[in-house]
């Protein structure tokens, strides 16, 4: 068990640029989430996947994120032409159905 | 929507004294609740969670909660606080409708340790 891996560690982009970050789930976890946490707040849901499939998308997802998780295992998120206000920390969680989530340390965005 | 309130965005502790951090949570049943902690440079961790039963659940690292229904709150408390506990606590709420897990967080409360 190699826990939730998310790469990079740090991403710092000029507004206007598109970003993707990566997220490996533990293995055997058929659910992964997708979180956002700014400065001095606790993570806000943004979507989750059950397998391949994505379930649920928050209000907070504009149409210039997407995310996929083609095979059912890892997963991206995308991030078209960054505004100032992307600039946040990105967390991937992953769990079994009705089980705990383990969340990766984070893709920290800084948009210039 | 279910909300949860954590009133106290910084507290400082002297290393041994006690420690109880505040949670409140707004929903129209009984949700399922939690205590994560994260590091600097660090996932969140789970500290414990309640479900149902017991409403004094024990976690990770001497760490309890109290569910009170009365009070709609779960507070986290500790008897003797150690450096290592320096970090920022998240109290969170899920639905207990076995769909999604999707989590609702407070704001966060920051813990400073003193020597």
């Amino acid at each position: 068990d190699t826990g939730v891996s998310q790469d990079p560690r740090h991403k710092i982009t000029k507004r206007g640029q598109n970003v993707t970050f990566r997220c490996d789930p533990i293995s055997e976890h058929n659910r992964l989430y997708w979180y956002r946490q700014t400065l001095g707040q606790g993570p806000e849901f943004l979507t989750y996947f059950q397998n391949e499939a994505q379930l649920e998308k928050s209000r907070l997802l504009s149409d210039r994120f997407s995310a996929e998780r083609p095979k059912g295992s890892f997963s991206t998120l995308e991030i078209q032409r960054t505004e100032q206000g992307d600039s946040a920390m990105y967390l991937c969680a992953s769990s079994r159905v009705r089980e705990k989530l383990f969340f990766g340390s984070g893709t920290q965005l800084s948009v210039l | 929507a279910q909300s949860v309130t954590q009133p106290d965005i910084h507290i400082t502790v002297s290393e041994g004294a006690s420690l109880e951090l505040r949670c409140n949570y707004s929903y129209g049943a009984t949700p399922y609740l939690f205590w994560y902690v994260q590091s600097p440079g660090q996932g969140l961790q789970l500290l414990l969670k309640y479900f149902s039963g017991d409403t004094l659940v024990q976690g990770i690292k001497g760490f309890e909660a109290e569910f009170k229904r009365s009070q709609s709150s779960f507070n986290l408390r500790k008897p003797s606080v150690h450096w290592s506990d320096a970090a920022e606590y998240f109290c969170a709420v899920q639905i207990s409708n076995f769909g999604n897990e999707k989590l609702t967080f407070g704001t966060g409360t920051r813990l400073t340790i003193i020597p």
